[in-house]
């Protein structure tokens, strides 16, 4: 079974719109991290958001909110305003605490067009 | 601060060379963490490094090896290349006790 799913390959939006990203996790570890990764054109991954399994509130980053739902194994990012340089792929990943290594499983991405 | 660092960028090579990658963690990150990303799929993780010993191993055959030298930097190495072997080889740091990996710009290897 996938561990990270993004069901959407490709999504548009309208320049200073917010646009909801999706990703929904499967783990049975009752500890983990889950994170959301940017990728522009140019291949280097630029971290944007991290939730832990315990954290109490939706992290927030400026414009980047995670909407994290525990119970639907799901951990949506929120882009608002958005602007023409968020054009990039997006990757969710999750990191599971029971193993010793710092591995994150990524996603298959979703790629994000802002159209002026 | 530098960012992560990772050399060379691009690189061309021909089934059955051998390869090394480098990366340099950012300045106080122990933890070196590889991933291999193919074309249109997210990156898969390869190993990861602490304190210079081997914390995980990913799904890869033994033709992949990695070491951790003592200022923190990091070598991938390859060996017998094959064609599929061609991708984005990511570098990640990461520091003790903190949860978020810090990725540096890649290698594109392509094997011909």
């Amino acid at each position: 079974a996938q561990k990270i799913t993004q069901t959407q390959p490709g999504m548009f939006v309208q320049e200073k719109e917010a646009v909801t990203l999706d990703c929904t996790y499967d783990t049975s570890d009752p500890s983990y991290g889950l994170f959301w990764y940017k990728q522009p054109s140019s291949g280097e991954m630029i971290f944007l958001i991290y939730q832990g399994s315990y954290d109490q509130q939706n992290a927030t980053e400026g414009r980047y909110s995670l909407n994290f739902q525990k119970a639907r194994k799901s951990a949506n990012l929120v882009i608002s305003a958005s602007q023409l340089g968020d054009s990039a792929m997006y990757f969710c990943a999750m990191r599971e605490f029971s193993g010793s290594a710092r591995q994150l499983t990524f996603g298959s991405g979703t790629q994000l067009t802002v159209l002026p | 601060d530098a960012g992560v660092t990772q050399s060379p960028t691009h690189l061309i090579k021909t089934r059955g060379q051998h390869v090394t990658l480098r990366c340099s963690p950012i300045s106080g990150h122990k933890s070196v963490s590889w991933y291999q990303q193919v074309l249109g799929q997210g990156p898969q993780f390869i190993f990861q490094y602490y304190e210079k010993e081997e914390r995980g191993r990913g799904n890869f055959p033994d033709r992949f090896s990695a070491r951790q030298f003592p200022n923190y930097s990091s070598e991938l190495n390859v060996n017998a290349l094959l064609l599929g072997d061609s991708a984005l080889y990511l570098c990640a740091s990461a520091q003790a006790g903190g949860e978020t990996q810090y990725f540096g710009p890649g290698t594109r290897l392509l094997v011909l």
